[in-house]
């Protein structure tokens, strides 16, 4: 099925550090978005980033997107403790949906 | 600006017992709604998604029925729970050329 699916599954890094997660998706895409969700909180929409754009940036976050290689990834510079979160990528294949992957949680220590 | 609302925060129910969950959105009109459910520790899976009044899609059989009585409210249900039905239930309604924007949530156990 359609699933985007992230890696790795947990990352551990020192404030200050740069956090890259990566996800892989298997069809074509209109577009790929991805979340961060604090434990037990709703999702936080981060990043839209359509099927023929590159590379998009907001803030500290920085996200790109491979259609060849059907991969996205998602670069978070000079981590912060409160960037402590499950961060999840979604794909947008039909227009009306999303299919998500199973998510990166990131621990960022002080 | 736009926002959704879910309500309860948090639900303990014993198997067997009826569900209702709300969802509403306010400051926009006719939206997109969709009902995910998350388990522990895991992504979300879509369980319906309605593109208007009265018009439900299910993307997975189970023991859950959604509603639209209204525009801008989204009601997932359940006449007898299952132990299986915990988790926690994320409403979200899609923003066009934006992406999707997910409620707070609703943190389901059944015991």
């Amino acid at each position: 099925s359609q699933q985007g699916e992230e890696d790795p599954q947990a990352l551990s890094i020192q404030e200050g550090e740069n956090a890259t997660m990566n996800c892989s998706y298997k069809t074509s895409i209109n577009n790929l978005q991805w979340y961060r969700q604090n434990s037990g909180r709703g999702l936080v929409h981060l990043i839209l980033i359509r099927s023929n754009e590159r590379e998009k940036h907001s803030g500290r976050l920085r996200v790109t997107l491979d259609t060849s290689k059907k991969s996205s990834s998602l670069l978070i510079t000079a981590s912060r403790a409160a960037d402590t979160a499950s961060y999840f990528c979604a794909t947008d294949y039909a227009g009306n949906m999303l299919t998500f992957g199973g998510g990166t949680r990131l621990m960022v220590k002080p | 600006s736009q926002t959704i609302h879910q309500w309860p925060a948090t639900l303990v129910q014993p198997v067997g017992s009826p569900l209702s969950l709300e969802c509403t959105v306010e400051g926009t009109s006719n939206p997109n709604l969709y009902w995910y459910r998350q388990a522990a520790g895991r992504g979300l899976q879509l369980l319906f998604y309605s593109v208007g009044i009265g018009q439900i899609s299910s993307e997975v059989p189970q023991n859950l029925s959604a509603s639209r009585p209204q525009d801008r409210q989204f009601i997932l249900s359940s006449k007898k729970l299952l132990l299986s039905d915990s988790g926690f239930y994320l409403c979200a309604w899609r923003f066009p050329l934006l992406g999707q924007y997910f409620g707070p949530g609703t943190r389901l156990t059944v015991t």
